[in-house]
C-alpha cells in the first residue's frame, strides 16, 4: 500500500523567502504525485501533479516540485513566499495502475505561514 | 470554482439521526469520490465510484453508503451518526477515474454531531 509522509506540521516563512515543503511517499508501484493546497472553509484545489516525464513539474501560483526516485521525495518549492500563499498544503499520492486502486492517500498536511 | 457542488454546506445534526449529502460532478466526469476529513484521521478517502458503480471502497464504516445515480450525481448517507462522524466530507470527480487524472474537490459539507 502506498503512504505519504509531510515533515513539518507547520512552517514559518518570511515575505520573499524560499518555501520549501516536504513530502515523501511510499509506493510498491511507480506512482502519481499530486500536491494540493486548502485555504480556509474551502476545498482542496490542485498545485501541480507528476504522472510521467520530465520530472521537475511546474504549477500555479509561482509553486514547482521535484519528483526524485532515488530519495522518494516530491519536495514542493516556490522562489519568493507572498502573504496569499498562508494555507494548508497536502501531499497525495495514487498508484492507478490497478483497477479501483486510484483513490488519493494524502499526507497529514503542512500550514504555511507567512510572516510580514 | 472546481465545477464540483455540493449540498448542503452546512448540517448540524443529533446522535442517532440519518444524513445525505449531495455531490454533483464536473460536467463530462464519470467517476466521484468521497473523502472524509477530520482532525485526528486526517484526509482520508471513504468510496469510489465510476459511471454508476462501485469502484473502490477505503476507510467507510458500515453504518455509511453511497451511491451514484444515472445522472452521474452521488449521495452519501450516513446513519446513527455518533460525535465522532463529525466532520468535513468532500466530494471529488475526475474524467476518467484513472490515477493519473486530476481530481477536482468540491467546496465540502461540514457535518456537526451535538
Amino acid at each position: 500500500a502506498q503512504s505519504v509522509t509531510q515533515l513539518g506540521s507547520h512552517v514559518s516563512v518570511s515575505e520573499g523567502a524560499l518555501v520549501l515543503l516536504r513530502c515523501n511517499y511510499s509506493s510498491s508501484v511507480p506512482p502519481y504525485l499530486f500536491w494540493y493546497v486548502q485555504y480556509p472553509n474551502q476545498g482542496l484545489q490542485l498545485l501541480l501533479k507528476y504522472t510521467t516525464g520530465a520530472t521537475l513539474v511546474k504549477g500555479i501560483n509561482g509553486f514547482e516540485a521535484e519528483f526524485k526516485k532515488s530519495e522518494t521525495s516530491f519536495h514542493l518549492t516556490k522562489p519568493s513566499a507572498h502573504m496569499s500563499d498562508a494555507a494548508e498544503y497536502f501531499c497525495a499520492v495514487s498508484v492507478g495502475t490497478n483497477f479501483g486502486n486510484e483513490k488519493l492517500t494524502f499526507g497529514t498536511g503542512t500550514r504555511l505561514t507567512i510572516i510580514p | 470554482d472546481s465545477g464540483v457542488t455540493q449540498t448542503p454546506k452546512h448540517l448540524i445534526t443529533a446522535t442517532g439521526q440519518r444524513v445525505t449529502l449531495r455531490c454533483s460532478p464536473r460536467s463530462g466526469d464519470l467517476s466521484v469520490y468521497w473523502y472524509q476529513q477530520s482532525l485526528d484521521q486526517g484526509l482520508q478517502f471513504l468510496i469510489q465510484y465510476y459511471n454508476g458503480e462501485e469502484r473502490a471502497k477505503g476507510n467507510i464504516l458500515e453504518r455509511f453508503s453511497a451511491q451514484q445515480f444515472p445522472d452521474l450525481h452521488s449521495e452519501l448517507n450516513l446513519s446513527s451518526l455518533e460525535l465522532g462522524d463529525s466532520a468535513l466530507y468532500f466530494c471529488a470527480s475526475s474524467g476518467s477515474g484513472t490515477g493519473w487524472d486530476t481530481q477536482y474537490f468540491g467546496p465540502g459539507t461540514r457535518l456537526t454531531v451535538l
